[in-house]
């Protein structure tokens, strides 16, 4: 089975950096994705890792370690717009599908 | 412009009645994946579907149903058996090769039981 974790809620302030974690234990790894997800909306892609180490994005940067089952979500220069659920998920097996987490809601403030 | 549509985009059921969401996509996508997301939670998968005519029971299947008659078409039917049945449904597609970094997302449907 599957088991994704990242924290419920996190608080920051407009300006500042913030790092969300997230933990996996899963079979058949293929990758790993970040998406952003506003209320009400459906979930928008951010980043994908399948190899070890960090893949930056402008703003966004993510990281993964495979033997560690860790990746985190790193958001710089952050802007009130950044307020949204994060949401970590995991593909594997040979259907390809993703597994979430439960997501991070983030709150930016001025 | 290609995509994926979900309708409605807000739907209401009495208890005890059958709920069918509609996914439609024009990606030419072969894979196909209904999930349930409920307030504060992360989405929960229920059917998916890799080929038509073909589908597989995901996480929390129970008191749902779908179907594959057609590749750009994948209804999901909430039946009376789903006891809890209010949330948010997302629909989505990909290719057979792309798997998660091919995620398209339809724009989802509100169901509440009234």
């Amino acid at each position: 089975g599957q088991n994704i974790d990242q924290p419920t809620e996190m608080t920051a302030t407009e300006g500042a950096i913030v790092q969300i974690n997230c933990t996996y234990q899963t079979s058949g790894f293929n990758g790993l994705f970040w998406y952003q997800q506003h209320a009400g909306e459906a979930p928008t892609f951010l980043s994908y890792n399948v190899l070890d180490g960090l893949e930056e994005k402008g703003r966004f940067s993510s990281f993964l370690s495979r033997s560690k089952g860790y990746s985190y979500l790193l958001l710089k220069e952050l802007q009130m717009k950044d307020s949204a659920s994060y949401l970590c998920a995991v593909e594997s097996g040979s259907a390809r599908q993703l597994t979430f987490g439960s997501g991070t809601q983030l709150t930016v403030l001025p | 412009d290609g995509g994926i549509t979900q309708s409605p985009k807000y739907l209401f059921r009495k208890e005890g009645q059958n709920v069918t969401l509609s996914c439609e996509q024009n990606l030419n996508h072969d894979a196909m994946y209904w999930y349930r997301q409920d307030p504060g939670q992360g989405l929960r998968l229920i059917y998916y579907s890799q080929i038509v005519n073909d589908f597989q029971k995901g996480d929390i299947a129970e008191g749902y149903s779908v179907s594959r008659e057609k590749k750009e078409s994948f209804p999901l039917t909430v039946t009376s058996a789903q006891k809890n049945p209010t949330a948010f449904y997302l629909c989505a597609s990909s290719t057979s090769t792309g798997g998660g970094y091919g995620y398209t997302f339809g724009s989802g449907t509100r169901l509440t039981v009234v």
